[in-house]
């Protein structure tokens, strides 16, 4: 069965500077997906970034990017030049090809510093 | 286009009674994905079902059902309620089963067992 781990129970962050919060997945698949939601105080899920497992090229999505390390079963995110609006549960996910099947990690608590 | 909706949006019942949650997933998509979240076991996946059909269940007692219409909205009930059953229970929507179809996540129903 597949796992995801997330080691960063909580970050912090000032408010325009970069933060990392790491993902590491257990898997013997070798085509799925990675994904980082964001789940702010109203509770909606929101999808940030994702990455799939055979594209050797790391997602971006405006201030947010990933590392993607295949090998190491590692997928990282960094947000850049973090916002207020940013502050909210992150939490990285697994999914196999061919399912629709969400395997989560335990999340990641951001809080931004004004 | 709307989203997903879930209804009720907050549900307060009485142990061993049971319970009925509905799913409107978003127009046109046919895949519809159930997810327990709750505090000490994060976000645990339930069920999968696409074209009326449960395609995967996850590791929940026999007292989780669900199902799906032809329409494509979905009940998930749970039978004789335990205190440990208060959850938010989330809804995704996509319009396959294939790994790269993207879920919509609804604003989940907030069920607590009293």
């Amino acid at each position: 069965a597949q796992t995801v781990t997330q080691s960063q129970p909580e970050m912090s962050v000032q408010e325009a500077e970069t933060v990392t919060l790491s993902c590491t997945y257990d898997t013997s698949e070798s085509d799925y997906y990675l994904f980082w939601y964001k789940q702010p105080p109203s509770r909606q899920m929101i999808l940030v970034i994702r990455q799939e497992a055979y594209k050797q090229q790391n997602a971006t999505e405006n201030r947010f990017s990933v590392n993607f390390q295949k090998a190491a079963k590692s997928f990282s995110l960094k947000i850049s030049d973090s916002q207020l609006g940013d502050a909210a549960m992150y939490f990285c996910a697994y999914r196999n090809q061919g399912a629709q099947k969400l395997v989560f990690g335990q999340g990641t608590r951001l809080t931004i510093n004004p | 286009k709307a989203g997903v909706t879930q209804t009720p949006r907050y549900l307060i019942k009485t142990r061993g009674q049971q319970v009925t949650l509905s799913c409107s997933p978003i127009s046109g998509h046919r895949s519809v994905s159930w997810y327990q979240q709750t505090p000490g076991q994060g976000l645990q996946f339930l069920f999968e079902y696409f074209s009326e059909t449960q395609r995967n269940k996850g590791n929940f007692p026999g007292r989780f059902s669900g199902r799906q219409f032809s329409n494509s909205r979905s009940e998930m009930n749970v039978s004789t309620l335990e205190l440990g059953d208060s959850a938010l229970y989330l809804c995704a929507s996509s319009l396959g089963v294939a790994g790269y179809y993207e879920q919509y996540f609804g604003p989940g129903t907030r069920l607590t067992v009293t």
